[in-house]
């Protein structure tokens, strides 16, 4: 099946600090990508919809200043979690469209000390 | 009233035993059903799909039922390594477009 990756897998970061996370689709065009965000014993919660060549769609509740979405190419989304704080840290997940079918990647753990 | 719905459980069964789960959604318009399933601490896997008229594979079944808003997930002969939580995931058409919303997730037990 299709493969999306996602880097890092783990970050701990400081708060106050920016952290940049990368979803790749490694063998089909993604012209769609979405990220989630999932909290201890939760479901995924649906941040933003990310188009390539335009601005993301996001959620209601979710800060787009915060949770900036960059979608530049049909392989590459990035999230950065600007001034992260305590309450960021999540395993936050990407997920890319192909036809009706949304491939997931991996998750990265972030947890803000 | 949630986009979608799923009672979380946790449904302890014992192996071999038959489980059903089910999944309610609020848009009407919603196309594409979607069973998924999560193991701890991991990304979700896709199940299966749900089609109109019912699809199964393997020890799976699912099921959509249009007028009743609601998609679900028969287990026959659980296995230990069922155990896991099932995600439905729903489209919900937005701005000419759609995103797919999951529901909370049944957590599935099953017991030797």
């Amino acid at each position: 099946g299709a493969v999306v990756s996602q880097h890092p897998s783990r970050v701990i970061c400081k708060s106050g600090t920016s952290v940049k996370i990368e979803c790749r689709s490694l063998d089909f065009q993604a012209t769609t990508m979405f990220w989630y965000r999932q909290f201890p014993k939760q479901s995924l919660m649906l941040m933003a919809t990310s188009n390539e060549g335009s601005k993301a769609t996001y959620e209601q509740g979710v800060e787009k200043d915060k949770f900036l979405i960059n979608h530049a190419s049909l392989t590459l989304s990035t999230l950065t979690v600007t001034s992260a704080h305590p309450e960021d840290s999540s395993f936050y997940i990407c997920s890319a469209l192909s036809a009706y079918e949304q491939y997931f990647g991996p998750g990265t753990r972030l947890t803000v000390t | 009233r949630k986009e979608v719905e799923q009672d979380p459980g946790p449904f302890n069964v014992p192996e071999g035993a038959t489980v059903a789960f089910n999944c309610t959604y609020s848009n009407s318009a919603s196309q594409s059903f979607f069973w998924y399933r999560q193991d701890c601490r991991k990304e979700p896997k896709l199940l299966m799909s749900v089609y109109s008229s019912g699809n199964e594979d393997g020890r799976f079944t699912a099921q959509l039922n249009r007028a009743s808003q609601y998609i679900s997930l028969l287990i026959r002969d659980s296995k230990l390594s069922d155990s896991a939580t099932y995600l439905c995931v729903v489209n919900v058409p937005t701005s000419g477009t759609y995103k797919y919303i999951f529901g909370t997730g049944t957590r599935l037990k099953v017991l030797a």
